[in-house]
């Protein structure tokens, strides 16, 4: 497809255990943003990639979050050691450039930690 | 984190009605977006507002970026049933690489 996508799209996992997100952006973008929706909130920013720059971090809640994106392709997300309050739904999205209207946001990876 | 105060936090209007919906920042945001996300899917973008004052349409839809570039509306005329959804503003501020600040979001529901 033409689009960005997530996977898995849902994902029950037990307290305590560690999760991977997997996000593929459109091909040839070269910026990589993770955000994180809790249930009727918006999104909080977590993670920003652009080419080979060093990674924005800024908005990982806590060092159990890291982000991985190898050059110009796939990133994975990683939560280790899941607590209750990192179920909610992980937003991908891509852009040709670090630009504000080029985010194209995949469908998301719903997470929920029992 | 940091969210944009968006409101209402929710709309229940009848199909034809005209809808706004606004959103405020204590600190200056250089952009300011709307989204809308339907059930299941991530946000897509309607409106993107780049100069303060600037009002932009995009059919039954129009935007305007605060003169004080600490807020934003957006108006909706004429609603359909197919505007439900729950509709974001976002904002950016400059040398942040396209990192957004996203409002809590208005629910839109519409009566045929």
């Amino acid at each position: 497809g033409a689009g960005v996508s997530q996977s898995p799209s849902n994902k029950v996992t037990e307290k305590g255990k560690d999760v991977e997100l997997r996000c593929d952006p459109i091909s040839g973008h070269t910026a990589l943003y993770w955000y994180r929706q809790r249930l009727g909130q918006g999104l909080e920013f977590l993670i920003y990639f652009q080419g080979n720059s060093a990674p924005d971090k800024s908005g990982l809640p806590s060092d159990r979050f890291s982000a991985e994106r190898t050059g110009e392709s796939v990133s994975t997300l990683t939560i280790q050691r899941t607590q209750q309050e990192d179920s909610a739904v992980y937003l991908c999205a891509s852009g040709p450039l670090a630009g504000v209207e080029t985010q194209y946001f995949g469908p998301g990876t719903r997470l929920l930690v029992l | 984190g940091q969210q944009l105060n968006q409101s209402p936090q929710s709309m229940f209007i009848q199909e034809g009605e005209d809808v706004s919906m606004n959103c405020t920042s204590s600190s200056i945001f250089n952009t300011w977006l709307w989204y809308k996300q339907d059930p299941g899917e991530g946000p897509v973008l309607l409106i993107a507002l780049y100069k303060a004052g600037e009002l932009t349409s995009n059919g039954r839809l129009t935007a305007q970026f605060g003169i004080t570039r600490k807020d934003s509306f957006l108006n909706i005329s004429a609603s359909i049933p197919s505007d439900v959804g729950i509709y974001f503003c976002a904002g950016q501020k400059n040398n942040q690489g396209g990192k957004l600040i996203f409002g809590q979001g208005t629910e839109l529901s519409v009566k045929p």
